[in-house]
């Protein structure tokens, strides 16, 4: 089946910007949601359809699909953007969501 | 406000039927898809299926065997059923609202989750 590639680790300093990769079986004409991922909590959209913030997302927050990469960006980032990050695709050739194995954001 | 909660049972006996309900507050049925996705520990999200607005299906290939999802608009919940349980289904299990399918699909409320272990 088609597989979502993510980052296992990704660190940043606060204030500093992030940016988590996503790389797929041709990410060209698909689209690609993000998930934020706290211990004990459930996931929170952090953007969808490649580039849509929804709106109680901060603004720092911003996404691109290059057609080889997907890529979440976080600037300005703060302690409480730590978390894990998971991207999402849909697969047509196995007609089924697929999800990255997740990247855990740190802010050193 | 949008909300889901997950209930069943936590602890499910091997080769037994995993049952799992998902309670909707806030929101109508209409016009979207109730998805199931599960987390085994210490791993990545698995997409389970979803239960349309209209009662219509979609599964995950792999498991599309052993599932059913179904709605009931009387009690605003979906469930799901996953039969010959095995320890590979220990997980957390998150229900949630499909905002589209195929192509555009996401997610954008989430219940909080429920352990399920698989072991006699």
């Amino acid at each position: 089946s088609s597989e979502l590639i993510q980052p296992p680790s990704v660190s940043v300093s606060p204030g500093q910007t992030a940016s988590i990769s996503c790389s797929g079986d041709n990410l060209r004409g698909k689209y690609v949601s993000w998930y934020q991922k706290k211990p004990g909590q459930s996931p929170v959209l952090s953007m969808y359809q490649d580039n849509k913030r929804p709106s109680e997302i901060p603004e720092r927050f911003s996404g691109s699909n290059s057609g080889k990469t997907a890529t979440l960006t976080i600037r300005e980032t703060q302690a409480m953007d730590e978390a894990e990050y998971y991207c999402q695709a849909w697969d047509s050739r196995n007609a089924t969501v697929i999800f990255g194995g997740g990247t855990k954001l740190t802010v050193l | 406000q949008v909300q889901l909660q997950e209930s069943g049972p936590g602890l499910v006996k091997p080769s037994e039927t995993l049952a799992l309900t998902c309670t909707v507050s806030g929101a109508s049925f209409d016009n979207y898809y109730w998805a199931w996705i599960r987390q085994p520990p210490g791993k990545g999200l698995e997409w389970l299926g979803y239960v349309s607005y209209s009662g219509s299906t979609s599964y995950e290939p792999s498991l599309k065997s052993r599932l059913t999802m179904s709605l009931d608009r009387s009690k605003n919940q979906f469930s799901l059923k996953l039969t010959s349980a095995t320890a590979a289904d220990t997980s957390l299990y998150f229900c949630a609202r499909q905002k589209e399918r195929g192509l555009r699909t996401f997610f954008d409320y989430w219940g909080q989750g429920i352990l399920v272990s698989v072991s006699s």
